[in-house]
């Protein structure tokens, strides 16, 4: 069965910081993962998607890193906005569907 | 390309009742998941239509049941409401199907029970 955690399960800190959040699977056999951003009360945005055999994927100021064999990835912030206040989630693939973490809820403060 | 459409948006209702939720998905999409999302449980997977198939279920009671139509579009229906039904319920679009592709999601139905 596929497991996934998020750590931290809550972040807070002041604009510009640069962050990481971490998503960690039990099973490493996956396709991809992606990483969504979630505003209260809203539905999923799609940020990143990374397949098996990429390593890392960018957009914009997100950074996002796979390691399959230890069953982590990253995503990684730069330059933190007030408006990047959210909660992120990531999720990967299980039989024909998806597990999702828990989500990481992120306060950036101006 | 407009995205995933869901409606209503937000939705009451006392127990005992059924109800009837709508996602349209992006264009050219073939298969639509559907998830609840509570604060509890976080986001748990209900079901895929793939060309008008379930192909995949969550583990749900029979209450929850859906369908997909051969214009892609997909309806899931909840009958006897309970309170613990109450939820965000937010659908997926992926253009085959399966684990392998990225998944756009629906702004989501806030269903309330009362």
């Amino acid at each position: 069965k596929q497991e996934v955690t998020q750590i931290p399960a809550a972040l807070s800190v002041p604009e510009g910081e640069n962050l990481v959040l971490n998503c960690s699977f039990t099973d490493s056999a996956i396709y991809n993962l992606q990483w969504f951003r979630q505003d209260p009360g809203k539905g999923l945005t799609s940020l990143l998607l990374i397949q098996s055999s990429q390593r890392e994927q960018t957009s914009g100021r997100l950074n996002a890193s796979l390691d399959k064999s230890s069953g982590r990835s990253t995503l990684y912030i730069a330059a933190s906005q007030p408006g990047d206040s959210a909660t992120y989630l990531c999720a990967v693939p299980y039989g024909q569907n998806f597990v999702f973490g828990p989500g990481t809820r992120l306060s950036v403060l101006p | 390309k407009a995205g995933v459409t869901q409606t209503p948006r937000y939705l009451i209702k006392t127990r005992g009742q059924q109800v009837t939720l709508s996602c349209s998905p992006i264009s050219g999409h073939r298969s639509v998941s559907w998830y609840q999302q509570t604060p509890g449980q976080g986001l748990q997977f209900l079901f895929e239509y793939f060309s008008e198939t379930q192909r995949n279920k969550g583990n749900f009671p029979g209450r929850f049941s859906g369908r997909q139509f051969s214009n892609s579009r997909s309806e899931m229906n909840v009958s006897t409401l309970e309170l613990g039904d109450s939820a965000l319920y937010l659908c997926a679009s992926h253009e085959r199907g399966g684990s392998y592709n990225e998944q756009f999601f629906g702004p989501g139905t806030r269903l309330t029970v009362l």
